[in-house]
């Protein structure tokens, strides 16, 4: 296992579309996060998992927002309706032992709403 | 009030200087922090964690002053390549037993180092 995995990479979409995202962590990792980022600011919190259970959701993370992570493995983030403002980097990650030794993150999936 | 601030820059620097790069950040419950290390277009990466009794790694010390909620992070004879975004990063714990919380990043300082 070489690190966490994202696909799509880079995603463009109409808007009012429905996209949905992928994000295989390390897989021995039980805790599993997703942020936004966006040009000139740093990573923004969205939501976080315990092996599958939800632990916090930011409220950043609107309704159309929504993630699982359903089996404790890998994760999807899914955008209904999506809205240009919706375009950002979104960024996976995961970690062994939560926040106190930070985590590594995927490359990213970035998502362009035209 | 930002739970974590920078200043965003950009520092630019000759090769061979030094540089430092402050953060503040408000919780102060808060009980880890980090610099990450982010290049252009690409996913941020731990540079060092950051202790209290401050550490070092090379060319890179970090410093943390609980008292003042600062955070400091010097690089001692900049290189082209140090050229990126260094982000702040501090957890935010939750409540309940043995849960660490998140990450909260701040905004970042870009560093631009010229030959």
């Amino acid at each position: 296992d070489t690190g966490v995995s994202q696909d799509p990479r880079h995603k463009i979409t109409k808007r009012g579309q429905n996209v949905t995202f992928r994000c295989d962590p390390i897989s021995e990792h039980n805790r599993l996060y997703w942020y936004r980022q966006t040009l000139g600011q740093g990573p923004e919190f969205l939501t976080y998992f315990q092996n599958e259970a939800q632990l916090e959701k930011s409220r950043l993370l609107s309704d159309r927002f929504s993630a699982e992570r359903p089996k404790g493995s890998f994760s999807t983030l899914e955008i209904q309706r999506t809205e240009q403002g919706d375009s950002a980097m979104y960024l996976c990650a995961s970690s062994d032992t939560g926040a106190n030794y930070g985590y590594t993150f995927g490359s990213g999936t970035r998502l362009t709403v035209v | 009030r930002k739970e974590v601030e920078q200043d965003p820059g950009p520092f630019n620097v000759p090769e061979g200087a030094t540089v430092a790069f402050n953060c503040t950040y408000s919780n102060s419950a808060s009980q880890s922090f980090f610099w990450y290390r982010q290049d252009c277009r690409k996913e941020p990466k731990l540079l060092m964690s950051v202790y209290s009794s401050g550490n070092e790694d090379g060319r890179f010390t970090a410093q943390l002053n609980r008292a003042s909620q600062y955070i400091s992070l010097l690089i001692r004879d900049s290189k082209l390549s140090d050229s990126a975004t260094y982000l702040c990063v501090v957890n935010t714990p939750a409540r309940g037993s043995g849960n660490t919380g998140k990450l909260i990043f701040g905004q970042g300082t870009t560093l631009q180092v010229k030959p």
